[in-house]
């Protein structure tokens, strides 16, 4: 069946400006997770939503990152005022629920580039 | 709070040579512990899980034990092949958790 998809692949915006990053998970999937990879940091845990809310937003490095989640399925980052140190690979995950039980499955990732 | 440490690479081997990628953990409880891949040029794929002490997991003739006496969850395969050649990140859930803490990834390069 089809995996976790992410759009857009790859992202350049200039500094200030603001981004949106989408996540389609696995249909059924009721929890969801958002991740970033930079080279400084490694893979960092943003946001997590079981079904449309978010119990644990504490990855949020600042009040510039948000997501939000509709219909238990499809979920969108925004980073507002974009800055250089936002640049990374933002991956989003998905699982049956939310629990460590269940295997966490990744999509390819949205490269953001800040210039 | 939870944390994953493995080992730097990276790290180079010859083809058929044996690989050991050590990781270690810190968590309350019994967490669940994982081995990702990440192929150049594509996504976090999940290698193996074990969830419980004393679990084997295994796939594609990689094996890790869950071993709760030592915190460790050490990644092993007997004969690499040029294939393997990525990055592997060993990381954890824990007990009543849902995000997945990452070590730094391990960059393997196995030459033919």
């Amino acid at each position: 069946g089809a995996g976790v998809s992410q759009s857009p692949s790859n992202k350049v915006t200039e500094k200030g400006k603001d981004v949106e990053l989408r996540c389609d998970p696995i249909s059924g999937h009721t929890a969801l997770y958002w991740y970033r990879q930079s080279l400084g940091q490694g893979l960092e845990f943003l946001i997590y939503f079981q079904g449309n809310s978010a119990p644990d937003k504490s990855g949020l490095p600042s009040d510039r990152f948000s997501a939000e989640r509709t219909g238990g399925s499809v979920s969108t980052l925004t980073i507002q005022r974009t800055q250089q140190e936002d640049s990374a690979v933002y991956l989003c995950a998905s699982s049956l629920l939310g629990d460590r039980g269940y295997e966490q499955y990744f999509g390819p990732g949205t490269r953001l580039t800040v210039t | 709070g939870d944390s994953v440490t493995q080992m730097e690479g990276p790290v180079t081997l010859s083809e058929e040579a044996f690989l050991t990628i050590n990781c270690t953990y810190t968590a309350t409880g019994y967490p669940s512990l994982f081995w990702y891949v990440q192929y150049p040029g594509e996504g976090l794929q999940l290698l193996l899980k074990a969830t419980k002490a004393d679990d084997k997991g295994s796939n594609k003739g990689f094996e890790a034990t869950y071993r709760k006496e030592t915190t460790s969850f050490h990644l092993e395969k007997g004969s690499v092949q040029v294939s393997d050649s990525a990055v592997y990140f060993c990381a954890l859930i824990g007990t009543g958790g849902f995000k997945t803490i990452f070590g730094a990834g391990t960059r393997l390069f196995v030459k033919a």
